[in-house]
């Protein structure tokens, strides 16, 4: 268990829906990382928050976006769903990105079906 | 951030130490090796990471030869539960924090 909660385990919608996909740091973590793995592309990084601030962006597309709360928990929103969005989402935390020796911490995942 | 090549699959006897090379021939003198592993479709699990010198911890071992241009990473008594894909990243410690993930190496434990 790395002490990353992500919810909901499982999310099965339909095309065109949004859904928003949460994450709890673990404690004391101050920096958040969304990724996706698809079966085609692997595990891409898509968006890094910081103490609530937005800190670094991968590809991540126009129709997805996230925020960082005050308590630290960070929320992935994704609109107007594809059947390309189908993938796992996972959230991993850090204590302070940018030190020699921070690590990332990866939470089990919340697998999205858009049907 | 610098590039890794892993062979895409490998064997090992349960039992037995498994090594799991990666070459980042790239590799610059301020960047870091990091290995993770993903048992099944669980999240990346993080195993252990060096600079230059062999590290050690609870879980593996990180071989890292003088010139850095390649790394093992070695389980020291593999079992059926270190079947999983094996993924050696570089990192640039200051720089950019996102982990790049390539397709890593499917290890399989056989018993």
């Amino acid at each position: 268990d790395s002490g990353v909660t992500q919810t909901p385990k499982h999310l099965i919608t339909a095309t065109g829906q949004r859904v928003t996909l949460r994450c709890s740091p673990r404690s004391g973590d101050l920096s958040v990382y969304w990724y996706q793995q698809s079966l085609d592309q692997g595990l891409q990084f898509l968006i890094q928050y910081y103490n609530g601030e937005e800190r670094a962006k991968g590809n991540i597309l126009e129709r997805f976006s996230a925020q960082q709360f005050p308590d630290l928990h960070s929320e992935l929103n994704l609109s107007s769903l594809e059947l390309g969005d189908s993938a796992l989402y996972f959230c991993a935390s850090s204590p302070h990105p940018g030190l020699t020796t921070d690590t990332q911490y990866f939470g089990p995942g919340t697998r999205l079906t858009v049907l | 951030d610098a590039k890794t090549t892993q062979p895409p699959s490998m064997d090992c006897a349960e039992g037995r130490a498994a090594n799991l090379p990666c070459n980042h021939s790239t590799i610059s003198g301020n960047e870091y090796v990091y290995w993770y592993r993903q048992i099944h479709s669980q999240g990346p699990q993080y195993i252990i990471h060096g600079l230059k010198n062999n590290e050690t911890n609870e879980m593996a071992s990180l071989i890292i030869t003088e010139d850095r241009k390649s790394s093992t990473l070695i389980l020291p008594h593999a079992t059926l539960r270190d079947t999983a894909v094996y993924y050696c990243i570089v990192r640039y410690q200051g720089g950019s924090e996102k982990l790049v993930f390539g397709k890593g190496t499917k290890l399989t434990v056989n018993p």
